[in-house]
């Protein structure tokens, strides 16, 4: 398996919603990240998880709440959002070995009305 | 301050073509330059990965270059088909307390017509 899953694929939700995001891997790497992206933007890193630790938060807000329950998972919490986190949200995971690359998953288009 | 240019924003060209996008970078220290293709709503796809001894890497229909000297890098795709249509990014890594930090071009959104 050589692929990073995200589900939903798509989600809309009201402002007063809580929903979560999902992100699976099962490439054994121990990195994890999350990042959002505008519509003709590049990706903005929003958290990186290693190890099942927290180890960056780019002074994300905190309705935005970050999981990593496993190696393999990832989760994203949203709760109160506003209109204006409506992107793209994109997980990552990366080898340890060789360049460290980054395989991104499909992500999950999020519409906050 | 690391930043990544890509020219040109925008391109169409005509199915069966070759191209070539251009990536600056001002980005220290350097580890490794990335070129992804990213569909429209769908996440970025891995083309190439360059390391700082690493001129060239093709991957089928692309090649990409770089030169560590000029800080600079180009993809480069020939024959091009339909499905090329796409935004494809350059993504520099830099190394930054033990943690590879990505530093991304804006993109360039190639249009490829029939």
């Amino acid at each position: 398996d050589t692929e990073v899953t995200q589900t939903p694929k798509h989600l809309v939700m009201g402002m007063t919603n809580k929903k979560s995001l999902k992100c699976e891997q099962h490439m054994g790497h121990r990195a994890m990240y999350w990042y959002k992206q505008k519509a003709k933007k590049p990706p903005e890193l929003m958290f990186v998880y290693s190890y099942e630790k927290l180890s960056i938060n780019e002074s994300v807000p905190s309705r935005f709440s970050p999981e990593c329950p496993n190696s393999s998972l990832l989760n994203l919490h949203l709760h109160a959002l506003q209109p204006e986190d409506s992107a793209l949200y994109l997980c990552a995971s990366r080898t340890e070995k060789g360049p460290n690359e980054q395989f991104f998953g499909p992500g999950t288009r999020l519409t906050v009305l | 301050k690391n930043q990544v240019e890509q020219s040109p924003q925008s391109l169409i060209i005509l199915e069966g073509k070759n191209c070539t996008l251009q990536c600056n970078y001002t980005v220290s220290p350097f580890s490794n330059l990335r070129w992804y293709k990213q569909d429209t709503g769908r996440g970025p796809v891995s083309l190439t990965i360059m390391t700082f001894s690493e001129n060239t890497k093709s991957n089928g229909r692309y090649t990409a270059t770089l030169d560590a000297d000029t800080k600079q890098s180009s993809l480069h795709i020939t024959a091009s088909q339909l499905s090329d249509s796409a935004s494809y990014i350059c993504v520099v890594s830099a190394r930054s307390g033990g943690y590879n930090k990505l530093i991304f071009g804006a993109g360039t959104r190639l249009a490829v017509h029939p």
